[in-house]
Parts: C-alpha cells; sequence; structure tokens
C-alpha cells in the first residue's frame, strides 16, 4: 500500500531533551516536506526537500533540522525541544515540488508534546 | 503576500442537507488548487484537484468549482453524512519551482443527526 508512515503517533518530552520524528515514503516520490498544525493556524510548512541531499526552509523553520541522505526517509529532528514545538506534526511527499497533477500524500501526524 | 481565505471558519449542518464551502485566494502566479478533507488527528487527504482550465469537478457527493478570473473556488457537499465530518482545507499552489503551498486555515463541518 501506498503510503507515508510516521513514528511515533504520539510522543511527550521534557525541554531540551533532543527528540527525532521519522518519516518514510514507499512510492519513490522526489519532494518531501513537514508540516506542523496549530489551531487557528492552519498547516505551516517547516522545511521541504526537493531530493536527496537537497532541503530548504519552509515558513517556520526555527528550532528544526532535517536531513535527506536517501529518497525515502525525511526525519524532523528538534536539537533542543520548546514547549511553543508542542503541535501537530505532519509529513508529506509527493513524485515532484511542481506538484502539478499530482496529490500531496500526508502521513497520520505526530502529536508532539513539549513540557 | 499569498493568502488563502476559507469561509465560513466552522458549519454545523443536519444529515441529509447540503451544503458549500468556500475558499478565496491571492495566490500569483496561480497553479492549481486542491480541497482536502481532514479528519480530527489524521492527515489531509485529496478529494480534489483543480487547474486553471478547469470551472467544475465532481468527486461522488463533493464538487469543487473554481473562478480564476475572481480567484474564488467552492466545495459543494450533496446530501451530507455524518462521515462528513471533518476539517476542509482549500490549498493553492503558486506556480513553479520550489514555492511552497498556500494553505487555508480550513473549515470545520459538523454533520449532525
Amino acid at each position: 500500500e501506498a503510503q507515508v508512515t510516521q513514528n511515533p503517533r504520539y510522543l511527550i518530552t521534557v525541554t531540551g531533551k533532543k527528540l527525532t520524528v521519522t518519516c518514510s515514503q514507499n512510492m519513490n516520490h522526489e519532494y518531501m516536506s513537514w508540516y506542523r498544525q496549530d489551531p487557528g493556524l492552519g498547516l505551516r510548512q517547516i522545511y521541504y526537500s526537493m531530493n536527496v541531499e537537497v532541503t530548504d526552509k519552509g515558513d517556520v523553520p526555527e528550532g528544526y533540522k532535517v536531513s535527506r541522505k536517501e529518497k525515502r526517509n525525511f526525519p524532523l529532528i528538534l536539537e533542543s525541544p520548546s514547549p511553543n514545538q508542542t503541535s501537530l506534526y505532519f509529513c508529506a511527499s509527493s513524485f515532484s515540488g511542481l506538484e502539478w497533477g499530482y496529490g500531496y500524500t500526508f502521513g497520520s501526524g505526530t502529536r508532539l508534546t513539549v513540557v | 503576500k499569498n493568502q488563502v481565505e476559507q469561509s465560513p471558519q466552522s458549519l454545523i449542518i443536519l444529515e441529509g442537507k447540503n451544503c458549500t464551502l468556500q475558499c478565496n485566494y491571492t495566490v500569483s502566479p496561480f497553479s492549481n488548487l486542491r480541497w482536502y478533507k481532514q479528519d480530527t488527528g489524521r492527515g489531509p487527504v485529496s478529494l480534489t484537484i483543480m487547474t486553471f482550465s478547469e470551472n467544475t469537478k465532481s468527486n461522488g457527493r463533493y464538487t469543487a468549482t473554481l473562478d480564476a478570473d475572481t480567484k474564488q473556488s467552492s466545495l459543494h457537499i450533496t446530501a451530507s453524512q455524518l462521515s462528513d465530518s471533518a476539517s476542509y482545507i482549500c490549498v493553492v499552489s503558486a506556480g513553479s519551482g520550489n514555492t511552497p503551498l498556500v494553505f487555508g486555515k480550513g473549515t470545520r463541518l459538523s454533520v449532525i443527526a
């Protein structure tokens, strides 16, 4: 089944403790992206990647890091999480950043709470 | 600034009734517009995609319209079901290249029996 898999689904952590949220897709998509979703603000892009070893900042990159060492994986790294990073996170992928005629496939989400 | 505005913010309707959700955008250049359905706590799922030349597109009980001149789109849901309760998000693609998608904040639809 074609899908984007995020792990974990739920995570509670303490301020300053490094964490990684994994994202993997099995559709051979070039384009992958991370979003956070907060009440009243909608989905906001954190980082995106056009292909292996190509990453760039989205609208809200502060406090996050990403890497794209292989096509299928795009982990989101929080080096020193803070409470304002408590949010619902989504990974998404598509064949092309142009998104022309192709759909974004979203993961099921990771609900992160930083205390 | 590229923006997508959706209305209403929330809507409650009785099962079996129809409803229409609105999306206005100021994204330029325009590539395509997509409606997503997002169940609570789940990832968004694409319903329809509209390109510049398309005015109407249907997907079952969902019908999307696009007026590229006025930069407006609507999503009409016919004979609503309880399972239609979700957030509906309008997303506009701002042309080619690295430009990220522009997301609306969504309309929260509740269908009640």
